[in-house]
C-alpha cells in the first residue's frame, strides 16, 4: 500500500485565496483525521471521519473550514477565505476502526503558507 | 479530565548514550498507549503501542517502552542512542470518550550529539 497520499505537498497562497488540501486515505481504513500542527499550538485534531459521515468538528477553528468525503478513498480540507494565521501544515490520518490498537497512520502534510 | 503529559521540551543526549523520553498520563478506563516520531519535514510515523499484557513493549529502530500503571507512565526508551534518532517524538493515549481519537501529548524534541 502507498500509504496516506496528501496533495499539494506546499502550497503558497494569497490572503483571501481559497485552498482546497486533498486525502487519499489507506484503502480499507474506515477513519479518516484532519490535522494542524503549528509550532505555537503543536497538533490539533480539526475534524475526523467515520465511513465518510463527519463525526466530530469541533477542532475547526471557523467557518472558513470545511472538510468533506465524499467516498471512502478521498476527503478534501478548504479553507476560504484563507488568511496568514491559517499558515501551518496540515496532516492527513486514517486507521482501521474496527480492530485494536486504532493506530493512526499519517500523511506526508501539506505545508501552507498564506501571505 | 484525560490527558498526556510530555514534562521536557527537548532531552540531550550524547551518542552511544542511554535516552529516555518521558510521558505520563491520565485516562478513565484502560490506557492504550502510543508513541510516534516525526523526523523534519514529514509526516508522524509508529513507533509502538501499549493495549495490554507485557509491561515492556518494544517498538521499531530498537525503541522501547515501559508501562508502569501505578506512576500512570509509558516512558520511551533506547538502550544506545543513534544521531539518525534526532526527532520529535510524541505520546498519545486513546480517547475513550471520543472511542477512535487520541490524545495527543505536546511533543518532545530529542537531539542526539555525536
Amino acid at each position: 500500500d502507498a500509504g496516506v497520499i496528501q496533495s499539494p505537498r506546499h502550497e503558497v497562497t494569497e490572503m483571501g485565496q481559497e485552498v482546497t488540501l486533498r486525502c487519499k486515505p489507506i484503502s480499507g481504513h474506515d477513519y479518516l483525521f484532519w490535522y494542524r500542527q503549528t509550532m505555537m499550538r503543536g497538533l490539533e485534531l480539526l475534524i475526523y471521519f467515520n465511513n465518510n459521515v463527519p463525526i466530530d468538528d469541533s477542532g475547526m477553528p471557523e467557518d472558513r473550514f470545511s472538510a468533506k468525503m465524499p467516498n471512502a478513498s478521498f476527503s478534501t480540507l478548504k479553507i476560504q477565505p484563507s488568511e496568514p494565521r491559517d499558515s501551518a501544515v496540515y496532516f492527513c490520518a486514517s486507521s482501521l476502526g474496527r480492530e485494536l490498537p486504532y493506530e493512526q497512520y499519517f500523511g506526508p502534510g501539506t505545508r501552507l503558507t498564506v501571505t | 479530565a484525560q490527558s498526556v503529559a510530555q514534562p521536557e521540551d527537548q532531552v540531550n543526549v550524547a551518542e552511544g548514550n542511554p535516552l529516555t523520553v518521558k510521558c505520563t498520563y491520565s485516562v478513565s478506563g484502560n490506557p492504550y498507549l502510543f508513541w510516534y516520531v516525526q523526523y523534519p519535514n514529514r509526516g508522524l510515523q509508529f513507533l509502538l503501542k501499549y493495549i495490554t499484557g507485557d509491561n515492556l513493549v518494544k517498538g521499531s529502530y530498537g525503541f522501547e517502552a515501559e508501562f508502569n500503571k501505578s506512576q500512570t507512565s509509558f516512558h520511551l526508551k533506547k538502550p544506545s542512542a543513534l544521531v539518525s534518532d534526532s526527532a520529535l517524538y510524541f505520546c498519545a493515549v486513546r480517547d475513550w470518550k471520543s472511542n477512535y481519537q487520541l490524545i495527543w501529548g505536546a511533543g518532545t524534541k530529542l537531539i542526539i550529539k555525536p
